[in-house]
């Protein structure tokens, strides 16, 4: 069935320094990907998204990149923050509903200031 | 905007007893909204699809007797787990999908379900 992986599990950046975040995914027609941060005991915030007419979207120190033939996606944080310390999860749309998505495992980021 | 409310966002129920769990769509107007299940330090799980004015679909494996979901306006649907037990404790999180496109997905804040 469709699977989306996602790496690392777990990311410790120092305040200041880039983080990145990996996701693949094996449906051929997903064509929406969006992000989610999710703080402890809060339900997931999405953050950013992209679809699949389009290679790299960027908001301020967030920016995501998609490569459709590899079936890839990443996350990209800059200058990090400590308020950016949560867990993220990326997502693929199932086929071309953009509604069902599936979600990778997640990865928890830590910003140590 | 695109804000999404739950009620209750916590939640304590004896065993055998029925919970229900409110998802709104605060400021605008949603045909679809799903509902999964969140383990501790684990991913989501999609439970069900929920379109207004239609059944639920649900996830291969989700009882639909006893997650019984409905979907009565375009700005709310509701969760009711049936007759719990505490193997039902979870975090419980509704989406919202913005009706018009391009389609974004919006969460809840989540409840906490504890089954005693």
């Amino acid at each position: 069935g469709e699977n989306v992986e996602q790496h690392p599990s777990t990311l410790s950046v120092q305040e200041g320094d880039s983080a990145v975040i990996k996701c693949t995914y094996s449906d051929s027609a997903s064509n929406y990907f969006p992000w989610y941060k999710q703080e402890l005991g809060k339900g997931p915030q999405l953050i950013i998204d992209i679809r699949s007419n389009v290679g790299e979207k960027k908001d301020q120190r967030i920016a995501v990149t998609l490569n459709k033939t590899a079936k890839h996606f990443s996350l990209h944080i800059t200058e990090t923050q400590p308020e950016d310390s949560a867990v993220y999860f990326c997502a693929a749309s199932k086929g071309g509903s953009q509604g069902n998505l599936i979600f990778g495992k997640g990865t928890k980021l830590s910003v140590k200031p | 905007g695109a804000v999404v409310s739950q009620h209750p966002s916590r939640v304590i129920c004896k065993s055998g007893t029925s919970v229900k769990i409110e998802c709104r769509s605060l400021d605008f107007q949603a045909t679809t909204m799903f509902w999964y299940r969140q383990f501790p330090k684990q991913s989501l799980m999609l439970m069900a699809t929920s379109n207004e004015g239609s059944k639920a679909t649900y996830e291969q494996g989700v009882e639909k007797d006893k997650f019984l979901i409905n979907h009565a306006s375009l700005t709310l649907s509701t969760l009711t787990v049936t007759s719990a037990h505490p193997e039902d404790s979870s975090f419980y999180i509704c989406s919202a999908m913005t009706s018009g496109g391009p389609y974004e997905q919006y969460f809840g804040p989540g409840t906490r379900l504890t089954v005693t």
